[in-house]
């Protein structure tokens, strides 16, 4: 499995944007991008994923870098309910196994 | 959306009693089942991956005669902690993957709201 370097907490105000940056620089070719994360005494939730190119969905934007060895997590207007820990994890491309590290924990301000 | 749900949410017992969770997926069927479990202030800690049908693969270090997994149907699979002591208190989670997608890391994982184990 490929390792991940997160920061270990980041802060953020209400309403505005969040870098969640990731490196994983030993990810093989085959690898996919996933982020979760997991709010207080709850089960993790899925965020999104990708494999070369750029991501969006409801929930957030992923930007991966040309040479895939790291990725940011962009939440254009942070809430109080994005308060979490927010996980990077590469997945091989035959795998179907997370494997969680110490993740990123995102303190909102009001 | 798809939904996995766990039982019971919280379960109190005494040392050397055995306890089951249930993790089911309510609006989608699993193939594979993972269960997790995480310490106080620690990341999720991959247990086991439960297969339909045929036994669970489990993860270093895990005792399998310890943690009982079984996944009777594509809807649900238990986890059963055998004797049970302090030290197996944890918040024990499953997750789940629609067996409809591709398949292999292109795909989400949903995981359910997490059972809380404490043994007295």
């Amino acid at each position: 499995d490929a390792k991940t370097t997160q920061p270990n907490s980041m802060e953020s105000n209400e309403e505005e944007p969040v870098h969640l940056p990731c490196n994983h620089s030993t990810i093989s070719g085959t690898d996919y991008i996933h982020w979760y994360r997991q709010l207080p005494s709850q089960g993790p939730e899925y965020v999104i994923h990708g494999l070369t190119s750029n991501v969006n969905n409801r929930m957030a934007s992923l930007a991966i870098a040309e040479d895939r060895k790291s990725s940011t997590l962009i939440l254009h207007r942070a809430t109080l309910r994005d308060a979490a820990v927010y996980y990077c994890i590469p997945i091989q491309g035959g795998s179907e196994k997370l494997v969680f590290g110490k993740g990123t924990k995102l303190t909102v301000n009001p | 959306g798809a939904v996995v749900s766990q039982h019971p949410s919280w379960v109190i017992c005494k040392s050397g009693t055995s306890v089951k969770i249930e993790c089911r997926s309510l609006d989608f069927q699993a193939t594979t089942m993972f269960w997790y479990r995480q310490f106080p202030k620690q990341s999720l800690m991959l247990m086991a991956t439960s297969n339909e049908g045929s036994k669970a693969t489990y993860e270093q270090g895990v005792e399998k005669d310890k943690f009982l997994i079984n996944h009777a149907s594509l809807t649900l699979s238990t986890l059963t902690v055998t004797s049970a002591h302090p030290e197996d208190s944890s918040f024990y989670i499953c997750s789940a993957r629609d067996m409809r997608g591709s398949g292999g890391a292109n795909y989400e994982q949903y995981f359910g709201p997490g059972t809380r184990l404490t043994v007295t």
